[in-house]
Parts: structure tokens; C-alpha cells; sequence
């Protein structure tokens, strides 16, 4: 089975600030990773596919990179809505997802 | 639009079967590149994928829950189900259905979500 890992596990940072998520594979997937954002109360939604395609409707402040083993989610602009719970998902050898980063806001 | 919607009982005894429906609407479950999932979240926790199934009714499941995991396809009402069997205060959690898209461009992910629903297992 592919584990991820995802850390730091939770941050809090200022509204403005630059803010990464870094996500990482027990073993090479490739470019196929998807990130997700889970708001309180919220089911997940997806924000970035196959590494760093942004989906649709997704502000543009968000991006992610990577591939191999290693990926990275970037929020340049940290805003108020963006507090939640960020989760990276493997979908290479079927499904697995990273154990989650809580971002929350100064 | 596409939507997605779960089903079920809100709470099973020990030792029962979890069954739980996700009604498709806004798409046909029978269009190409899609498959359909489930997710479940423990109280607090993280995600867990539970399984998936295409519309021919090929089927994967966690390794974690295979043996007692069963998902199903209904095309014809558009719908699929999942079964979890002789369940425990463990399979407690909100249960996610999702659509899969791997519809070109290198996709594969889950691009719709349900609402969720929490499933509760006491006696």
C-alpha cells in the first residue's frame, strides 16, 4: 500500500502571508496527486488535480507542485475563508490520503 | 449540475449490516471516465477511503475493509451503494460519496462530493 504523509500537521499564520503544505508518497506516483480543502462542517473539495492543475473556480492564490515523491500546496495569500483542514490524495495505486494540515488564521 | 446525495440509516447496532445509498443527479452514471466512491471520516479524524466501483461494476476496496465492504451499482436508477458489515463503534463516522473523474487530461480524482452523512453505531 502507498502511505502519505502530510506536514506540518497544523500551522497558523497571518492573513497575507505565504503559506506550504508539503505531501509525501512512501514510494513514486508520479504527478498523481490531488489536493483537497475541508472547511468545518464542509465535505472536502477538491482544489488541485494531478499535482498542480488548479480546478476550476479555485482562487489562483492556491497552487501545487511536485511530483515523485514529494508535492508541495501553496496558498500566496493566506485569507480568512482559507481556514481549514488541507488533505493531499494519492491516486496512483488506488486511493489514499494524506492524514491532513489544519491551517488556521492568527 | 452534478449531485450527489447519501442515504441511510443514521444509526445500526453492533454486529449489523451499514447500508447507505448515494443518489446521482445532473449526470448519467453511465457516461464514460467517471467512477463512483465512498469516503468516511472517523469523529475528528482524517479521511479514509473506503472504495470505488465503475459503472461496468468492477469494484476496489480499502484492504483495511475489504472483507466486509461490498459496493454496488444501480445504472438504471442512477445510483450506487455501499454495505459494511458486522459493524462496531469503530465504523462510526460521516460517510462520503463521491464522483471519481479520471475523464482525460491525466485526471483522477473525486470532483463532486456529498453532503455526508454521520452513521452512528450503538445499541
Amino acid at each position: 500500500d502507498i502511505q502519505m504523509t502530510q506536514f506540518p500537521p497544523s500551522l497558523s499564520a497571518s492573513v497575507g502571508d505565504r503559506v506550504t503544505i508539503t505531501c509525501r508518497a512512501s514510494q513514486n506516483i508520479g504527478y498523481s496527486l490531488n489536493w483537497y480543502q475541508q472547511k468545518p462542517g464542509e465535505a472536502p473539495k477538491p482544489l488541485i488535480y494531478t499535482a498542480s492543475n488548479l480546478e476550476t473556480g479555485v482562487p489562483s492564490r492556491f497552487s501545487g507542485s511536485g511530483s515523485g515523491t514529494d508535492f508541495t500546496l501553496a496558498i500566496s495569500s493566506l485569507q480568512p475563508e482559507d481556514l481549514a483542514t488541507y488533505y493531499c490524495q494519492q491516486t496512483y495505486r488506488r486511493v489514499a490520503f494524506g492524514p491532513g494540515t489544519k491551517v488556521e488564521i492568527k | 449540475q452534478v449531485q450527489l446525495k447519501e442515504s441511510g440509516p443514521g444509526l445500526v447496532k453492533p454486529s449489523q449490516t451499514l447500508s447507505l445509498t448515494c443518489i446521482v443527479s445532473g449526470v448519467s452514471m453511465t457516461s464514460g471516465g467517471y467512477y463512483w466512491g465512498w469516503v468516511r471520516q472517523h469523529p475528528g479524524k482524517g479521511l479514509e477511503w473506503i472504495g470505488y466501483i465503475y459503472n461496468t461494476g468492477s469494484s476496489y476496496s480499502n484492504p483495511s475493509l475489504q472483507s466486509r465492504v461490498t459496493i454496488s451499482v444501480d445504472t438504471s436508477e442512477n445510483q450506487f451503494s455501499l454495505k459494511v458489515t458486522s459493524v462496531t463503534a469503530a465504523d462510526t463516522a460521516m460517510y462520503y460519496c463521491a464522483r471519481g473523474n479520471n475523464a482525460g487530461q491525466s485526471k483522477d480524482y473525486f470532483d463532486y462530493w456529498g453532503h455526508g452523512t454521520l452513521v452512528t453505531v450503538s445499541s
